[in-house]
């Protein structure tokens, strides 16, 4: 099937820690792109990529990184410097320029917790 | 800075009532917009969506959209909402100008009363 596949679904992180969040597709989509939602504040950016070996930074991208040596893979590695890292991360790709740039296919999510 | 504003955070309407949801955005130029839904417990789905041609988009559910250029609005409606559509609803956007970038409103939570 193709889709866009997050893991881990739950993720237990301790402070000080830095933590990667996998995320991988199979549509062929140039755009990936990772949010982190919290209640009331809707689907921040974090990062998105339009291409393989290129990536900006999104809204809240301070104390994230990410990298794209794949057109499929797009990994979000949340450091320590994070201050508030709890919350619900969403992974999503969609048609780059080139591609018609069609709307956002997301994947099922991955709840981090700081203990 | 480019955004774009859900400007009813919680909305709550019994069954069988009209629903109209509000979405502006900042964006200048050509434009894509979106409507998502996220049912509890369930990943985001594509409700509609505007590329282009006709300014009203129907979607799935029963649920349609008017593109309002000149009010950079894009809102959404239900002539007669369900119960089982108690949800969050998103809307987002992207610019031709601004790469390929979607932005998300901060969501509109939907309580439909039995």
């Amino acid at each position: 099937d193709g889709g866009i596949t997050q893991s881990p679904k739950y993720l237990f992180r301790k402070e000080g820690q830095n933590v990667t969040l996998s995320c991988e597709q199979n549509l062929n989509h140039d755009a990936m792109y990772w949010y982190r939602q919290d209640p009331g504040q809707g689907l921040r950016l974090i990062y998105y990529s339009q291409i393989v070996n290129d990536f900006q930074k999104g809204d809240i991208a301070e104390g994230y990184s990410v990298s794209r040596e794949k057109k499929e893979s797009f990994p979000l590695t949340v450091t320590s410097a994070q201050k508030n890292p709890t919350a619900f991360y969403l992974c999503a790709s969609s048609g780059g320029a080139g591609q018609g740039r069609t709307e956002a296919f997301f994947g099922q999510g991955t709840r981090l917790t700081v203990v | 800075a480019q955004s774009v504003s859900q400007h009813n955070h919680h909305v709550i309407l019994s069954e069988a009532a009209s629903l109209e949801l509000g979405c502006n955005y900042s964006y200048g130029g050509t434009v894509n917009l979106f409507w998502y839904v996220q049912y509890p417990g369930q990943h985001l789905q594509l409700l509609l969506k505007y590329f282009s041609g006709d300014p009203l988009v129907k979607g799935i559910k029963g649920f349609e959209a008017e593109f309002i250029k000149s009010k950079f609005s894009f809102n959404l409606r239900k002539p007669s909402v369900q119960w089982s559509d108690t949800a969050e609803y998103f809307c987002a956007v992207i610019s031709y100008s601004s790469a390929s970038k979607i932005i998300f409103g901060s969501g509109t939570r939907l309580s439909i009363r039995p």
